[in-house]
């Protein structure tokens, strides 16, 4: 079983719609992040989370350490929203190291 | 500001051939440094890191090795490539300070045949 791991693996949605992508981890951890890889493969991050809730325009992160439990919510989805989605965890007492999961492609159909 | 660069940016080389893939980060100091491997169909693995010039860690058994000869310089190499390297690397480079704060270069995508 991954340490990591997102639900669910493949989307596809219509643009507007309100979109949720989970992730639960078994480990440990120091910090969470949310990664955003485009079809080129270049990878950005959105977001890194140790509790609570961050938003950045449409997104939103929220993470339940109790639950070891994250979710990243798009509102009113776009068609230039379609990549591939990575949460990726630092482990707790190693340092910059992520373990990452096996990410969520999400298509958002005009 | 602070920049990654990867080249090349893709690579296709045959079964045992060497493979040299080279990361240069500019706009700071001491990075710690980090080299990742996405195959095909799988998530995101890291494969070796490194906290200061010739101080590598290796994560996983593999045909691969990494080398850092100067501070912002990260190389990731193989005498032989095997079919299973193929896949997509990316360096990535955080500051001590802040050590979660993690960012990505471009990546190279490697194909062996």
């Amino acid at each position: 079983k991954n340490e990591v791991e997102q639900s669910p693996q493949n989307l596809t949605a219509q643009e507007g719609e309100f979109i949720t992508i989970n992730c639960s981890y078994s480990v440990g951890i120091s910090a969470l992040h949310w990664l955003q890889q485009h079809p080129g493969g270049g990878i950005v991050s959105l977001f890194m989370l140790s509790s609570g809730k961050k938003k950045h325009g449409r997104l939103i992160a929220t993470i339940n350490i109790q639950e070891k439990h994250s979710s990243l919510h798009i509102t009113a989805s776009h068609p230039r929203d379609s990549a591939v989605y990575i949460c990726a965890v630092n482990r707790y007492n190693q340092g910059g190291k992520l373990i990452f999961g096996q990410g969520t492609e999400l298509s958002v159909k005009p | 500001s602070q920049t990654i660069h990867q080249w090349p940016a893709t690579l296709v080389q045959p079964v045992g051939s060497p493979l040299s893939l080279e990361c240069t980060v500019e706009g700071t100091s001491n990075p710690n440094l980090y080299w990742y491997r996405q195959a095909a169909g799988r998530g995101l693995q890291l494969l070796f890191y490194s906290v200061g010039i010739g101080q590598i860690s290796s994560e996983v058994p593999q045909n691969l090795s990494a080398s850092r000869p100067q501070d912002r310089q990260f190389i990731l190499s193989s005498k032989k490539l095997l079919l299973s390297d193929s896949g997509f690397y990316l360096c990535a480079w955080s500051v001590p300070e802040r050590i979660y704060e993690q960012y990505f270069g471009p990546g190279t995508r490697l194909t062996v045949t």
